[in-house]
């Protein structure tokens, strides 16, 4: 298992400014992942985090919109920039230690960070 | 892309064994069933998974047909601290590859 922790845990924001969220993994591993989850809403990934690479965004998200960085195998950033009311939502980190997400492997969550936007 | 399809919400009350039903009718010949616990303010965590027949942890049982098009999660006793919302993931095809598709999931309400 893994033990994970996102900073900052919530924030309110102006429209128009970038918030950074970072996320800490006590152990290192092999695959990060960002989702957004709109509130009452289903969990929606954003992409995965390679370390050393550019990240994987899935249909809908752009690296201008979303930048991520993952400087080594415990830590990445998920940048939220230009930011509009619309992108109000919690933003949960996830791990998985395969080389490759298969079906079998589990995800280890963070616990979120709450992004308001005014 | 395997597609799961579950009911929005369930109540229950404290002491009844619940059943959570998830259709995946595309599900691939290699994928598993995953299924995940979502507590408010918290990311989702790991419940139990399996591949067919029935699955038996601390938390909860795992009940999947011959045909694995659905499964079902079983949670024996609920208490209180059981309300969440719970999902169900499967994998994306026959690569066998990322189990990150999360479903609507169900609310399950346990009453006193």
């Amino acid at each position: 298992s893994a033990v994970i922790s996102q900073k900052p845990s919530r924030d309110i924001c102006q429209r128009g400014t970038s918030l950074t969220i970072q996320c800490q993994v006590d152990s290192q591993v092999t695959m990060m992942f960002w989702y957004r989850q709109q509130p009452g809403q289903s969990l929606t990934l954003i992409a995965t985090a390679n370390q050393g690479s550019e990240a994987t965004y899935e249909s809908g998200f752009v690296i201008d919109k979303f930048p991520i960085s993952r400087p080594n195998l415990t830590f990445s950033t998920l940048t939220v920039s230009n930011m509009s009311p619309e992108d109000s939502s919690i933003y949960l980190c996830s791990v998985a230690f395969s080389q490759q997400m298969t079906t079998t492997d589990t995800q280890y969550f963070g616990p979120g960070t709450r992004l308001t936007v005014l | 892309l395997a597609k799961t399809t579950q009911p929005i919400s369930m109540d229950s009350y404290e002491g009844q064994e619940v059943n959570i039903t998830c259709s995946h009718n595309n599900i691939a010949t290699n994928d598993y069933i995953t299924w995940y616990q979502q507590f408010p303010s918290q990311g989702p965590r790991f419940i139990i998974q399996g591949y067919k027949t029935k699955v038996t942890n601390e938390v909860a049982s795992l009940f999947i047909p011959a045909d694995r098009k659905s499964s079902t999660l079983s949670l024996p006793r609920v208490s209180l601290s059981d309300t969440a919302v719970y999902y169900c993931l499967v994998g994306e095809g026959d690569t066998g590859r990322r189990a990150l598709t999360f479903g609507s999931g169900t609310r399950l309400q346990v009453q006193p």
